[in-house]
């Protein structure tokens, strides 16, 4: 079972603060890696997304990769209370003609005023 | 609006009516992907088109699920002889190279 994981939380940060999402993955395969954001009750919104090792900013975004650790870790600076949600990693194995997107199991951000 | 459409946003049958979901990708976007995510869970995948050609099907899934996507545009997703276990939100995702971008999503309940 090609799985990626996800540590569900609740993680909870004061407003201001860096929040850090970590994510492994088990199919090295995996090329692609991707962060969503998602609210109650809504569809998930993509944020951004990795496939080289290293860092990769975005606005107080910063995602973060490790093949060799299958690793990935998204980082909110500055945060605030409109970024409470749940937050997604996903990962591509784009393999073939197969690009299969599998989802973790989320984790769910709370930023306190 | 230019994003993914699903048709219709909340359905509520009674166990054992068949349902069909609609999704329209974003123009040009030739991958479709499906997902079903219940609450506190992430989206499971379902299945995967590229184009008209459906490449891969959850072995999850029950023989009572079905999707196409005919010239590769639009695609329907149809549950045969729902059951209170299908209630969950159905989303649609397209997809032009490997970023996914999602539509709203097809909230089933079966009652």
């Amino acid at each position: 079972q090609k799985e990626v994981e996800q540590n569900s939380g609740p993680l909870s940060v004061p407003e201001g603060a860096i929040a850090s999402l970590n994510c492994t993955y088990s199919d090295r395969g995996s090329q692609s890696f991707f962060w969503y954001r998602q609210y109650s009750g809504k569809s998930p919104e993509l944020i951004m997304f990795i496939y080289s090792n290293g860092d990769k900013e975005d606005g107080r975004f910063t995602a973060q990769l490790n093949k060799a650790s299958q690793y990935v870790s998204l980082l909110i600076r500055d945060s605030q209370p409109s970024d409470s949600a749940t937050y997604l990693c996903a990962a591509l194995n784009s393999g073939g003609s197969n690009y299969k997107l599998t989802f973790g199991k989320g984790t769910l951000l709370t930023v306190n005023p | 609006d230019t994003g993914v459409s699903q048709d219709p946003r909340h359905k509520i049958t009674k166990r054992g009516q068949n349902v069909t979901f609609r999704c329209d990708p974003i123009s040009e976007h030739n991958r479709l992907y499906w997902y079903r995510q219940t609450l506190g869970q992430g989206p499971e995948f379902l299945t995967y088109f590229q184009n008209e050609a459906q490449l891969e099907k959850s072995r999850l899934l029950s023989d009572r699920f079905s999707a196409e996507r005919p010239k590769g545009s639009f695609s329907t997703l149809e549950i045969q002889r729902t059951e209170q276990g299908d209630s969950a939100m159905y989303l649609c995702a397209s997809s032009p190279f490997t970023e996914a971008f999602f539509g709203q999503g097809t909230r089933l309940t079966v009652v």
